[in-house]
């Protein structure tokens, strides 16, 4: 069975503290990783797919890489409009079915 | 446009009444989903649809039903509610060969 992992479920960061997100899962014939930020209240918001082991997307403060077991969320320098809920999801087929992780959710203090 | 839209924003139901919840689009997007998020549970797939009068099962469709009759709108029914069932809804969108997938503002049910 499909399963992805998010750690920590907390994170407590003060601005300008870096610090990584971690999502490992077990998908056999994986076809896409996946990440969306969340805000209370709102429904999730597409940030980042890859693809291969090896592959790296960023956009402004946040970075995702992935390898064959796990993929990670690296975030330089945060400010608090970075907090939120971070939301891993994986997908194994070409409709795109995602199995989402529990989310990491992110408290970046002035 | 306005994206995806979910009807109503709240409900509350009582035990063993039926409502449908609607999502529509207005980006001509192929795919659509239902998902349901709980508290420690995370997004789960429920139904999702690839086209227009297609429909297929998800990770938790026991106690739902869906149809899309339209390309734009997705229909998702409870017939009757049970607690267990009490949640926040959202839908989402997905272009053919795309890899964003699109999610509504969600709805929130609460049945007693």
């Amino acid at each position: 069975e499909d399963q992805v992992t998010q750690s920590p479920e907390a994170l407590r960061l003060q601005e300008g503290e870096s610090s990584s997100l971690n999502c490992s899962y077990t998908v056999s014939g994986l076809r896409g990783l996946f990440w969306y930020r969340q805000d209370p209240g709102k429904g999730p918001e597409f940030l980042f797919t890859l693809y291969s082991a090896g592959e790296e997307k960023e956009k402004e403060r946040l970075k995702a890489t992935l390898t064959k077991k796990e993929s990670f969320l690296h975030i330089t320098a945060p400010k608090p409009e970075d907090s939120a809920t971070y939301l891993c999801a994986a997908s194994d087929t070409g409709f795109q079915k995602l199995v989402f992780g529990t989310g990491t959710r992110l408290l970046v203090s002035p | 446009n306005a994206g995806v839209t979910q009807t109503p924003k709240f409900r509350v139901l009582k035990t063993g009444q039926s409502m449908t919840l609607l999502c529509a689009q207005d980006m001509n997007h192929e795919y659509m989903y239902w998902y349901r998020q709980d508290p420690g549970m995370g997004l789960r797939l429920i139904h999702y649809s690839v086209g227009e009068g297609t429909t297929a099962k998800g990770e938790v469709p026991d106690g739902y039903n869906v149809s899309r009759l339209k390309k734009q709108n997705f229909l998702l029914g409870l017939e009757s509610a049970a607690p267990s069932q009490t949640s926040v809804y959202f839908c989402a969108t997905l272009m053919g060969g795309g890899n964003e997938q699109f999610f509504g503002p969600g709805t929130r049910l609460t049945v007693l």
